[in-house]
């Protein structure tokens, strides 16, 4: 099975900060990752899929980038709204393993 | 609009079983693959199991193989989860999700879940 190690888990900046989070496939997953945003009580929704596609209606200040094993989720200007647990997924095989999650703050 | 609305969710032993149902609406339902997703109290996501848009495959995780079975009635617009023997460590909100394709790939969309308890 596909292993996805996600970092940091918790993430607390300030409004307009750029932010970063990586996520690691355990093997070579071509561009097969997706991503994810989850606020509390609710189901996740899709940001980006093929590893930097950004899903449509979703705001501009978020990207993707990455190939192979290594991939990145930017927030180019964090905004309050951006609070949440954001999830990376692969979807390489048909077992569509979850990053262990990255909850972002804000300071 | 995509909508997917799961039920069936509640309290139950160890051991018992349950069934759970989602029903999409919004869109051609027998086009799209299908899979459960699982979220434990405070934990992140965990894949369960995908249905082929035709029902023809269906894959598990190791921790729900042999317990769980997935299928679908494109009849009705709807997915289904038979849960038997669970375990406490089944414990988690069920969201099902919608597959961009007719297979697997990423979800374009969640349910808002149903939660199951298993609990003596």
């Amino acid at each position: 099975d596909i292993q996805m190690t996600q970092s940091p888990s918790t993430l607390s900046a300030s409004v307009g900060d750029r932010v970063t989070i990586t996520c690691r496939a355990s093997q070579n997953i071509n561009i097969w990752l997706a991503w994810y945003q989850q606020k509390p009580g609710k189901g996740p929704k899709l940001l980006i899929y093929k590893a930097s596609t950004l899903e449509r209606g979703v705001p501009t200040r978020f990207s993707g980038s990455g190939s192979g094993t290594e991939f990145t989720l930017t927030i180019s200007s964090l905004q309050p709204d951006d609070i949440a647990t954001y999830y990376c997924q692969q979807y390489n095989s048909y077992s569509a393993t979850f990053g262990q999650g990255t909850k972002v703050e804000i300071k | 609009q995509v909508r997917l609305v799961e039920s069936g969710g509640g309290a139950v032993q160890p051991g018992k079983s349950l069934r759970l149902s989602c029903v999409a609406s919004g869109f051609t339902f027998s086009s799209n693959g299908m899979h459960w997703v699982r979220q434990a109290p405070g934990k992140g996501l965990e894949w369960v199991a995908v249905i082929w848009y035709d029902g023809s495959n269906k894959y598990y995780a190791d921790s729900v193989k042999g317990r769980f079975t997935i299928s679908r009635d494109n009849s009705k617009n709807t997915l289904y989860l038979q849960m038997n023997s669970l375990r406490v460590e089944d414990t988690a909100m069920y969201y099902c999700a919608r597959v961009y394709g007719y297979s697997y790939g990423y979800f374009d969309y969640w349910g808002q879940g149903t939660l199951v308890t298993v609990s003596s």
